[in-house]
């Protein structure tokens, strides 16, 4: 089994529609963090959760916002999806514990806005 | 903030070696990263170097470190089709997130 699952893995939406993806691990790691990847642009980080009390912003959290409902999930929720959200949404974890502070990647979920 | 830099796209013979280039910015940056991410999955880590290293070998993987220049390589020698991907630096100031580059597409051709 997988050890960090994104649901859904694909979707088309419409604009102004609210969207919710999930993200659930079993590896039992403290930090998770969503990015998207668009061609040309690389990964860019949405929002990070170092535990189940901090939510931290990253670099292009406008139109965004996440829930850690647990250590082993966290969901992301455009409230109002717009065109230029279409793009690769991917979940990640690392582990505090392990100081090289490697990432661990869901499959992904590809998300069309039209 | 940090900035991690490579090119788009590099084509290489099967056979040949490939350099992939990156350049940051980050100078307290810890721990510099090569991810693989093959067609239609996420990220995987390759490999890492502590920022007090010069170089890390493994296996047909090399990677060299200039701290001086902010300049990292991933060198992959011998080629195949497999390695086919897209490659990924990223750097980290070590507890803290992690910042990735663009991406370099690689693709080997036959």
């Amino acid at each position: 089994d997988a050890d960090v699952t994104q649901t859904p893995r694909n979707r088309i939406t419409k604009t102004g529609k609210r969207i919710m993806l999930e993200c659930s691990q079993t590896k039992g790691h403290d930090r998770m963090y969503w990015y998207r990847q668009d061609p040309g642009l690389g990964l860019r980080l949405i929002y990070y959760s170092f535990d189940v009390k901090d939510i931290n912003k990253g670099e292009i959290s406008d139109g965004y916002s996440v829930s850690r409902q647990a250590q082993a999930k966290f969901s992301l929720s455009l409230e109002s999806a717009i065109p230029n959200q279409t793009a690769l949404y991917f979940c990640a974890t690392s582990d505090s514990q392990r100081g090289q502070n490697e990432q661990f990647f869901g499959p992904g979920t590809r998300l069309t806005v039209l | 903030g940090e900035d991690v830099e490579q090119s788009l796209f590099l084509s290489v013979r099967e056979g040949d070696s490939s350099v992939i280039n990156c350049t940051y910015t980050d100078s307290s940056s810890t721990y510099l990263y090569w991810y693989k991410q093959e067609p239609g999955a996420g990220l995987q880590l390759l490999t890492y170097i502590f920022s007090n290293m010069d170089m890390k070998q493994d296996q047909r993987l090399t990677v060299l470190l200039n701290k001086k220049d902010k300049h990292l390589s991933l060198r992959i020698a011998d080629t195949q089709t497999g390695d086919s991907a897209i490659y990924f630096c990223a750097e980290s100031g070590g507890y803290q997130k992690v910042t990735f580059g663009t991406g370099t597409k690689l693709q080997v051709i036959p």
